[in-house]
């Protein structure tokens, strides 16, 4: 089945614990990305990857990192993670342009409290 | 200027109703408008794709972008309670959301049997 995996999908953590949420696509898509989803104010992009080795800052990049090493993973990390990171993560991956625009397949989500 | 404004509900109709659900934007850029419907618990997935102007139908799904007055819309005939969900927008300018879509926060549809 063609699918986008994260995990966890959920985790509690406390302030300053560096944590690591995994992302995988099967779909051989050379797109990647992350969102998070907050109450009021929708799904925002944090960071996303045109291909290996290849990575940019979205809308709200402070305070995580990515990487790209290998074209199915995409994970995403939070060095020093603080409360302001609670929230619902959404990785997405994109493989087939309709008229040239990415389609996004998403993942399940990972609910992430950082206490 | 990345904006879309969409009610966020919630709004519940009676099932078999008609609804009509809408977006507008700001930025005069965007070229490609999607809508993505939610699940509880889950992660959004594509409904819905056109690009520039005009309507788009889909079974019972009918897409329509104005342009012109930066407005979007979603129609759903003979809803049914399968269909309670958030519906989010979804919008990109010419690099096809290369750089991410630009979405709206989402309307909570509620379908009562």
């Amino acid at each position: 089945e063609a699918q986008v995996t994260q995990n966890p999908r959920y985790l509690i953590t406390v302030t300053g614990k560096k944590l690591t949420v995994t992302c995988s696509q099967n779909m051989n898509h050379e797109y990647m990305s992350w969102y998070r989803q907050d109450p009021g104010l929708g799904l925002r992009q944090i960071y996303y990857s045109m291909n290996v080795e290849v990575t940019d800052k979205g809308d709200v990049p402070e305070g995580y990192k990515v990487s790209r090493k290998e074209k199915r993973n995409f994970p995403l990390i939070l060095e020093s993670p603080s409360p302001n990171q609670t929230s619902l993560y959404f990785c997405a991956s994109a493989g087939v342009r309709f008229s040239g625009a990415n389609v996004l397949t998403f993942g399940a989500g990972s609910r992430l409290t950082v206490l | 200027q990345k904006e879309v404004e969409q009610d966020p509900g919630p709004l519940s109709v009676p099932e078999g109703a008609i609804v009509s659900l809408n977006c507008t934007y700001s930025n005069s850029a965007f070229q490609y408008f999607m809508w993505y419907r939610q699940y509880s618990r889950k992660g959004p997935e594509l409904l819905m794709y056109t690009y520039s102007s005009g309507n788009k139908e889909d079974g019972r799904f009918t897409a329509q972008v104005d342009k012109s007055s930066k407005y979007i819309s979603l129609f759903i005939r003979d809803s049914q309670p399968s269909d309670s969900a958030t519906y989010l927008c979804a919008m990109s300018g010419s690099g096809g959301g290369a750089d991410g879509l630009t979405f709206g926060k989402g309307t909570h549809l509620i379908i009562q049997p």
